[in-house]
């Protein structure tokens, strides 16, 4: 079975360029998770969606940032303008819903450069 | 991962001894946990869960165990082999919400 599927793998560009990850989730898992990985502040949550809408975006850090779910199949993450401080990758996770105490399956990562 | 830095535990243990990676959770009504591997260039990897009804669950090679009365989550790692070097994250939930909270990770390390 196909698992979390990000795109791209690796991504480096100039600061002040606009930056956009993809997430493709588990089919039939309708909670969506974006979260940030860096070595000073571990791994956090930034967004997370429940059947395509927003539930809770208090982790993501600037109006800099958005997050979209136009359909269950499909999420963004953009950064614009972005800055080297975002440096870092980022995973996104699905899931069943927590009221079935089930776990969230991670993707392999975009590893954003900003320079 | 990028979980590498200087403040992450480390254990290292030799090829064929069993491992035991421990995690303090914080919120006592937490009522689910996970226990997820990382490995280097990936994504945290499931690698088994255990919900507060119960104190213990075993996996393959695997076993969690869950002492809520100090809120302590452990994994025990049976016959540690190479590909088992990563770094192990717990997550806690409770049932009203979808947010996972984690821990800050060890580094288990595998030597011959």
């Amino acid at each position: 079975d196909a698992g979390v599927i990000q795109s791209p793998r690796h991504e480096v560009t100039e600061m002040g360029q606009e930056v956009t990850l993809r997430c493709k989730p588990i089919s039939g898992h309708n909670s969506l998770f974006w979260y940030r990985q860096t070595m000073m502040r571990g791994l956090e949550l930034l967004i997370y969606f429940n059947n395509n809408v927003p539930i809770d975006d208090s982790g993501m850090p600037e109006d800099r940032f958005s997050a979209k779910m136009p359909n269950a199949s499909f999420s963004t993450l953009k950064i614009q303008p972005s800055e080297p401080r975002d440096s870092a990758v980022y995973f996104c996770a699905s899931s069943t819903p927590a009221t079935s105490n089930q776990p969230q399956h991670f993707g392999d990562g975009t590893r954003l450069s900003i320079l | 991962g990028e979980n590498v830095g200087l403040h992450l535990p480390t254990l290292s243990v030799q090829e064929g001894d069993n491992s035991i990676i421990n995690c303090a959770y914080s919120n006592s009504a937490s009522d689910y946990f996970i226990w997820y591997k990382q490995e280097s260039g990936k994504g945290p990897q499931f690698i088994i869960d255990i919900r507060s009804n119960m104190d213990k669950r075993q996996g393959q090679r695997v076993t969690v165990l869950l002492n809520k009365t100090v809120k302590h989550l452990s994994l025990q790692i049976a016959a540690t082999q190479p590909g088992d070097s990563a770094v192990y994250f717990c997550a806690e939930n409770t049932h009203d919400t979808d947010k996972l909270i984690f821990g800050t990770g060890t580094r288990l390390q595998v030597f011959p």
